[in-house]
C-alpha cells in the first residue's frame, strides 16, 4: 500500500516555543491530507484538513492560528504548533488519500508524532 | 465529535481465543473502516465494509455491518499474542473520518 512519513516522530520542547512537523506521502501525490491529534488513551480527533494550493480547513474548536497548516507541494503538508504549552502535548497523525482515489475515504496513515511541551 | 460508543473498551484474553469488537455510530453512512493502533504507533488499514454490504471477511477477520442499528462488530478468530493493540472503527464522509473510542484488546500468550 501507499506508504505515508512524518517527521520528526517524536519532539519535545520548552512551553513557549513552536514545532514543525511534517507529513508527506512518498509514493503518491495527495491534494488533500488531513491532521489528527491523539490524548493518551483516547481516540483520535481530526483537528483540520490540509489543501494543496488553498488555506486549510479547522474543525470546531481548532484555533488555526495556533495550528499551522501549509500544504506546500502534492506530498507534502506541515503542521506548525506555535507557542507550544504543556496541554498541547500529545500523538499528532496525519493521513492523506491517494489522489482521485476511487473510494475516497482509502485514506493511508503516517506513523504519529509525539511531541511532548515541558 | 465522536461518531459513537464501541464496546467493550478494554478486552482482556487468551491466545487462540476468538475477539469480538462493536461499535455504533450515529449518522448515516457510506462504509465503516476498522483500524488497528500499537501503542505509540499509527494506524493501520484493516477492513473497510460498504453501507450496502452485511458480512465481510479478511483472513482471521470478519466484520458485519447492521445499518438498521447503526451498528457494526468486528470478530478476530484464533487470537495471538500479536493482535494485542487498540482497534478503532471510523466512519466518514468526504474523507475526514470520525473515529469510534475504541477497544484495547490484550491477548495473553
Amino acid at each position: 500500500g501507499a506508504v505515508v512519513s512524518q517527521h520528526p516522530s517524536w519532539v519535545i520542547c520548552k512551553s513557549g516555543t513552536s514545532v514543525k512537523i511534517e507529513c508527506r506521502s512518498l509514493d503518491f501525490q495527495a491534494t488533500t491530507m488531513f491532521w489528527y491529534r491523539q490524548f493518551p488513551k483516547q481516540s483520535l480527533m481530526l483537528m483540520a484538513t490540509s489543501n494543496e494550493g488553498s488555506k486549510a480547513t479547522y474543525e470546531q474548536g481548532v484555533e488555526k492560528d495556533k495550528f499551522l497548516i501549509n500544504h506546500a507541494s502534492l506530498t507534502l503538508s506541515t503542521l506548525t504548533v506555535t507557542s507550544a504549552h504543556p496541554e498541547d502535548s500529545s500523538f499528532y497523525i496525519c493521513s492523506a488519500p491517494p489522489r482521485g482515489a476511487v473510494a475516497y475515504n482509502e485514506q493511508f496513515f503516517g506513523p504519529g508524532t509525539r511531541l511532548t511541551v515541558l | 465529535s465522536q461518531q459513537g460508543e464501541e464496546d467493550p473498551q478494554a478486552l482482556s484474553i487468551q491466545e487462540g481465543e476468538n475477539a469480538t469488537m462493536n461499535c455504533s455510530y450515529k449518522t448515516s453512512i457510506n462504509n465503516l473502516q476498522w483500524y488497528r493502533q500499537n501503542s505509540g504507533r499509527g494506524l493501520v488499514h484493516l477492513i473497510l465494509i460498504r453501507s450496502n454490504e452485511r458480512e465481510k471477511h479478511s483472513g482471521r477477520l470478519r466484520v458485519t455491518l447492521d445499518t438498521s442499528k447503526k451498528s457494526s462488530s468486528l470478530l478476530i478468530t484464533a487470537s495471538r499474542a500479536a493482535d494485542t493493540a487498540s482497534y478503532f472503527c471510523a466512519t466518514g464522509g468526504t474523507g475526514k473520518l470520525i473515529f469510534g473510542q475504541g477497544t484495547t484488546l490484550q491477548v495473553k500468550p
